[in-house]
């Protein structure tokens, strides 16, 4: 079985502050890799996708892929309580285009 | 925009009984739809994957004789429990895979179907 792990948290940070997630994958042929964002009762959101080693910014998210280690994180900037949610990592099964997921990081903001 | 929609959003339903559930891609055609599950304080599982026009192809551990999937056209795919009980009772979620006005090519999500099983 090829896993995504995710520690569970949850994950409290001040807002404002650098919110850092992380995530390591056992398929050494995953070619893309996302992150999602869950909100309770919600269906996954798409925040970032990343396929290449090193980092990718976007607004106040940038993720960072390190296929070798294959490790993946997220990182938000100045986070604010509206972030406050579930953080999914997923990535795609045998090269293809289902995903598998990590169970989530819970992410708490708090004012 | 919502791009994906499905249908319905929620359901109860006695043991025994079966459920359809509705994907559509709202302004694009879906080549391929997936179908997720996902169990309170659990991540979204796989179920099957379905192309228009074929048979959809499952996951280990998943009865398609019980989860009936039909990808009749390009911006539907439908699943069926059937016979529902009780441990079937989840929140699933469909996705579709295509081209959208931007061109560009991506995956996106519908916003779930709860189902509780009595």
């Amino acid at each position: 079985q090829k896993e995504v792990e995710q520690n569970s948290g949850p994950l409290s940070v001040p807002e404002g502050a650098i919110a850092s997630l992380n995530c390591t994958y056992s398929d050494r042929g995953s070619q893309s890799f996302f992150w999602y964002r869950q909100y309770s009762g919600k269906s996954p959101e798409l925040i970032m996708s990343i396929y290449s080693n090193g980092d990718k910014e976007d607004g106040r998210f940038t993720a960072q892929l390190n296929k070798a280690s294959q490790y993946v994180s997220l990182l938000i900037r100045d986070s604010q309580p509206s972030d406050s949610a579930t953080y999914l990592c997923a990535v795609n099964i045998n090269s293809g285009y289902a995903l598998n997921f990590g169970k989530g990081t819970s992410l708490l903001v708090t004012p | 925009g919502a791009v994906v929609s499905q249908h319905p959003s929620r359901v109860i339903c006695k043991s025994g009984t079966s459920v359809k559930i509705e994907c559509r891609s709202l302004d694009f055609q879906a080549t391929t739809m997936f179908w997720y599950r996902q169990f309170p304080k659990q991540s979204l599982m796989l179920m099957a994957t379905s192309n228009e026009g074929s048979k959809a192809t499952y996951e280990q551990g998943v009865e398609k004789d019980k989860f009936l999937i039909n990808h009749a056209s390009l911006t539907l795919s439908t699943l069926t429990v059937t016979s529902a009980h009780p441990e079937d009772s989840s929140f699933y979620i469909c996705s579709a895979r295509g081209v959208r006005l931007t061109r560009q090519e991506t995956q996106y999500f519908g916003p779930g179907t709860r189902l509780l099983v009595l």
